[in-house]
């Protein structure tokens, strides 16, 4: 079974860094491109940023880029998506999703999700 | 590319039929999905390419349309269908979603 697991949400303050991590298994991981996605309080879906299957290829939303990075270790089936210089606006649940093809995104199976809650 | 999806809420009694619209500011060809997503839970993908049903999706879920329109039809709502459903465009970079058609009872 295709499970995808977040963790390393919490609360934090304007300004500061935190680092969510996505564990996947069920799966060969490099196999998969992944996302981050994120919603907001009562909002909808915002793609964030992308990593192909073998971690060459990047993309990322521009209120996002240059403040958050996305990365992945294959050897621990793990992504990884670190985020600094946060705002209250970067308020939200944070997904990952995987996509079917180790290049090239859509999501097929999707985390539960980490909060993140950023105060000023 | 965004996302324009209608209406934003639908209301619909269990058993009849509820049709979505979602239209792209561009062409996206079939690079499109459809999901549904339940309080508290994540997406579930339900359509992609267009048109083709996800594994696991019911039959009474389909996908049609290509380039700028797309609609989702679920041809006899059951309670568990009354949801949010959110559309997604995969042909470029930012990848973008609709802001969701919520299905009401």
């Amino acid at each position: 079974e295709v499970q995808l697991m977040e963790s390393g949400g919490g609360l934090i303050q304007s300004g500061g860094s935190l680092r969510l991590s996505c564990v996947g298994s069920g799966f060969t991981f490099s196999s998969h491109a992944i996302s981050w996605v994120r919603q907001g309080p009562g909002k909808w879906l915002e793609w964030l940023a992308y990593i192909s299957g073998t971690g060459k290829t990047e993309h990322y939303e521009d209120s996002v880029r240059g403040r958050f990075t996305i990365s992945r270790d294959n050897s621990k089936n793990t992504l990884y998506l670190q985020m600094n210089s946060l705002r209250v606006e970067d308020t939200a649940v944070y997904f990952c999703a995987r996509s079917p093809y180790r290049d090239g995104w859509f999501g097929d199976y999707w985390g539960q999700g980490a909060l993140v809650t950023v105060s000023s | 590319i965004v996302m324009t999806q209608s209406p934003a809420t639908l209301s619909v009694s269990p058993g009849e039929r509820a049709t979505l619209s979602c239209r792209a500011s561009q062409s996206v060809g079939s690079n499109f999905a459809w999901y549904q997503q339940k309080p508290g839970q994540a997406p579930r993908l339900l359509i992609y390419d267009a048109s083709i049903r996800a594994t696991g999706i019911p039959a009474r879920f389909s996908g049609s349309g290509s380039g700028t329109e797309f609609t989702l039809t679920i041809s006899s709502l059951q309670s568990e269908d009354f949801a949010v459903y959110y559309c997604h465009q995969y042909n470029d970079w930012p990848r973008t979603f609709g802001h969701g058609t919520r299905v009401e009872i």
